[in-house]
């Protein structure tokens, strides 16, 4: 079956780094999505990665390992208004997204 | 960027009333439409998939009889809860994908629905 694995919850201080993990096990494989979460909203881009190595885009950098089935979500200098859930998604063989449970995150000052 | 509109984004019926959710993409043509269920504290429930012209494809356990899916353009997709029951209620969100680009999704806002 297909499967995709982050933790439930984490707590990070305002400020600081956090990384958000993501194993996953899809039939095929045509990209990795993270998105982000504000309770009550719908989910918001903010990267993809198809090719193995590290993706930056400010604050947000995200990384892929196709061959370990991995990947994480960077953010720095967390703000509060970071806090939300973040969401792994893989785009299968068939272009269908599988999702994550998603991850949720909580900033504290 | 691409975006994707819902209407209404929040509604309340009675019990065993109808209720329509409208997609719409508002600047590129969507082959393809996905209707998700998001209950309180859990991830996206991918309720089905439809393409422009043709029958939705549910994901085991959604009723179609139910979940009337209708994506009879490009640009529209509709969904319509069928005697609505108060376990229905719940944040439906639709997302867009343009054929030319199959890797991306374009989310719309979300749709609150409350079944009294």
């Amino acid at each position: 079956g297909q499967n995709i694995d982050q933790p439930t919850e984490m707590t990070a201080t305002e400020g600081a780094i956090v990384q958000i993990n993501c194993t996953y096990q899809t039939s095929g494989f045509n990209g990795l999505f993270w998105y982000q979460q504000h309770a009550g909203e719908a989910p918001t881009f903010l990267s993809y990665n198809v090719l193995d190595g590290l993706e930056e885009k400010g604050r947000f950098s995200s990384f892929l390992s196709r061959s370990k089935g991995y990947s994480y979500l960077l953010l720095k200098e967390l703000q509060m208004k970071d806090s939300a859930s973040y969401l792994c998604a893989v785009l299968d063989s068939n272009y269908q997204l599988i999702w994550g449970a998603g991850t949720k995150l909580i900033i504290k000052p | 960027g691409a975006v994707v509109s819902q209407h209404p984004s929040r509604v309340i019926c009675k019990s065993g009333t109808s209720v329509k959710i409208e997609c719409r993409s508002l600047d590129f043509q969507a082959t393809t439409m996905f209707w998700y269920r998001q209950f309180p504290k859990q991830s996206l429930m991918l309720m089905a998939t439809s393409n422009e012209g043709s029958k939705a494809t549910y994901e085991q356990g959604v009723e179609k009889d139910k979940f009337l899916i209708n994506h009879a353009s490009l640009t529209l997709s509709t969904l319509t809860v069928t005697s609505a029951h108060p376990e229905d209620s719940s944040f439906y969100i639709c997302s867009a994908r343009d054929l030319a680009e199959p890797y991306e999704q374009y989310f719309g806002p979300g749709t609150r629905l409350t079944v009294t």
